[in-house]
């Protein structure tokens, strides 16, 4: 079973920032946090990952709470090809480094 | 980022004939690759971890004499459907582990294959 919880779907509005939360209250002291998303009929693209600090690279922005138990992941700038299903995932030894996909969110971003 | 080349994109094949995909890791050497297979409107499911110059893990409920896994290099991987029934068709994906440092790993994906059985 996926170790995280998200929302089925969001909107946003193209131009503004979409953030995107994300539950995992059972992650363990050794497990990443990883997002990626899955535009139609593609595969996975990475987005980002972090273990306790908050990270950014040049698509995205992730929080991660002080006590990990959840995060969010920003894109500063939605355009509309960002409309796509997003993925939380946990990772790490106590898993064997699996990635167990849950539902994940479809976010869609409105002109 | 790193490059998962995955071919065919698609097939279309009758039932009963087998089909070979193949993932590559283009400009790095992946010592384990992933499969996994979607179905529509649904989550990517882990079929099986294949590392370099072994056997394959499977998944529970995957049977591997029907999907067989072929891990000869560190930058080939092949999946073979054998003896394809309709209930096979599904969106097969890739993924090759990229390993930054001892600490830092990253999956990257190759772009998927849309099997058709007729």
């Amino acid at each position: 079973d996926a170790k995280t919880t998200q929302p089925t779907s969001m909107d946003c509005a193209e131009g503004r920032a979409a953030n995107l939360p994300c539950n995992h209250s059972t992650i363990s002291g050794n497990e990443y946090v990883y997002w990626y998303r899955q535009i139609h009929s593609q595969g996975p693209q990475y987005i980002i990952h972090g273990l306790k600090n908050n990270e950014t690279n040049e698509m995205a922005s992730l929080i991660i709470t002080e006590d990990r138990k959840s995060s969010t992941l920003i894109l500063p700038h939605a355009t509309l090809r960002d409309t796509a299903v997003y993925y939380c995932i946990v990772r790490g030894k106590d898993s064997n480094y699996q990635l167990i996909w849950g539902a994940g969110t479809k976010l869609i971003i409105k002109p | 980022g790193a490059v998962v080349s995955q071919h065919p994109s698609w097939v279309i094949c009758k039932s009963g004939t087998s089909v070979k995909i193949e993932c590559r890791s283009l400009d790095f050497q992946a010592t384990t690759m992933f499969w996994y297979r979607q179905f529509p409107k649904q989550s990517l499911m882990l079929m099986a971890t294949s590392n370099e110059g072994s056997k394959a893990t499977y998944e529970q409920g995957v049977e591997k004499d029907k999907f067989l896994i072929n891990h000869a290099s560190l930058t080939l991987s092949t999946l073979t459907v054998t003896s394809a029934h309709p209930e096979d068709s599904s969106f097969y994906i890739c993924s090759a582990s990229y390993l930054y440092s001892t600490s830092n790993e990253k999956l990257f994906f190759g772009s998927g294959t849309q099997l058709s059985v007729l």
